[in-house]
Order: structure tokens, then sequence, then C-alpha cells
């Protein structure tokens, strides 16, 4: 696609379900960030795929948080016994190489709201 | 561990005129990346301007530039002939060098909302 394709676009759930946050990226393009961004900050850094491979998840912020991106294309963050502390925007990019000097190009992001 | 400070959580701007947004950071580094985004209503982060912490030349694209100061770790933004387009969050973010484990992701500021006066 011409850009990074973020779904659902909003989300609410209820306290201890489970979501699925769903990220397209750049077609071609071998990395992948999430990030999180609470409510009046800058985003944050949760977890980097280099194709299918998941290079790093130190941002994640508890076990219940998983991320994958088993073909090195689509990736999904799942969020398992949700808390109200998950609400928030996470963002997606893709970057098509390694390079810091390749910029990263952002989704709309998924806004979560946990009630 | 890498930071970024933005110290202007709001700054406003008449139509036409020049605005600056600050912003500082701190890495042990001497090879990095810096990068000013752009946030609007509709969430989505668009790059402005990046600059190469080895390129001693500030970036400039069309209305944007920066003021780098390596020495000093600043990193400030002007816009000139301000748009009212231009109002959105505006978030400044370090990315480290290609080595030493780095894996790209990129360390962002808090933002500065920036509003534009007709």
């Amino acid at each position: 696609g011409a850009g990074v394709s973020q779904s659902p676009r909003y989300k609410v759930a209820k306290r201890g379900q489970d979501v699925a946050l769903r990220c397209d990226p750049i077609s071609g393009h071998v990395s992948l960030f999430w990030y999180q961004q609470a409510l009046g900050q800058g985003p944050e850094f949760l977890t980097y795929f280099q194709n299918e491979a998941q290079l790093d998840k130190s941002g994640l912020p508890s076990d219940r948080f998983f991320a994958e991106r088993p073909e090195g294309s689509v990736s999904t963050l799942k969020i398992q016994r949700t808390q109200q502390e998950d609400s928030a925007v996470y963002l997606c990019a893709s970057s098509g190489t390694i390079s810091g000097n390749q910029p990263q190009h952002f989704g709309d992001g998924t806004r979560l709201s946990i009630l | 561990a890498q930071t970024v400070t933005q110290s202007q959580p709001e700054m406003s701007v008449q139509e036409a005129e020049t605005v600056t947004l600050s912003c500082t950071y701190d890495t042990s580094e001497s090879d990095y990346y810096l990068f000013w985004y752009k946030q609007p209503p509709s969430r989505q982060m668009i790059l402005v301007i990046r600059q190469e912490a080895y390129k001693q030349q500030n970036a400039t694209e069309n209305r944007f530039s920066v003021n780098f100061q390596k020495a000093a770790k600043s990193f400030s933004l002007k816009i000139s002939d301000s748009q009212l387009g231009d109002a959105a969050m505006y978030f400044c973010a370090y990315r480290g060098p290609n080595y030493g484990g780095s894996q790209g992701n990129l360390i962002f500021g808090k933002g500065t909302k920036l509003s534009v006066k007709p």
C-alpha cells in the first residue's frame, strides 16, 4: 500500500478482555516498530522487528503484551487481560532498511480505551 | 540512557511569522540522527526534517530549518512564514547509531503544541 495501515482505528474493551491490533507496513519495508503514546505524551518504544525476527522487545511493559510478524509483513500487537493503564494510542512505523538515515513512516494509530 | 527534552509545552505564532521550537537531548554517542515530527489531530506522525549528527550543515526543508548545536546537544526547529496548517503537536526525536546494538527505535520528547493565529 501507499502508507502504513493500522486497524482498527478505535478499540474499546472492558478491563480483562484481550485485544489485537493490526499493522500493515509499507510493502517491502524490513523494519517495523510499535510505539505506545499516552495522552499528552510522546510515543514510547515497545518492540522492533527486522523482517519476521523480533530483535528487541525491551519496551513491552509487561508479559501481557505480545507482538508477532510471522511472515515479515503484517504485524499484530496483542494485549491480554487488559488494564485501564493500557489505554493509549498504539502507533506502528515501518522503515525500508535498518539504516538510521531512512525515516520511519507512521500509521494513524489505534486508540485503545479500556473501560 | 538517551533522553530528549522539549521545554515548551505550548507555543503560539501569528500567521506568516517565524517561530522556533526548542529541543535538547542527552547521549554519549558521537554518531546519531535527529528528527522533528509533526502530529496533527489525525494522529499520523509526519516527518518534518532530519539531521545526521556527522553533518555540520543544518538541514533545511522549504520553510522548515534546524539549528543543530552538537556540542550543546541542542536541536531547535525554525518554522518561517507560519501557515494555519502548521498547527499541530511537534515532537523532537533521537535515534542512535546503526552499530552498538541499537535497533533503531526513536526516543521522543514530550512534544510542543503549536498554535497558529490568523
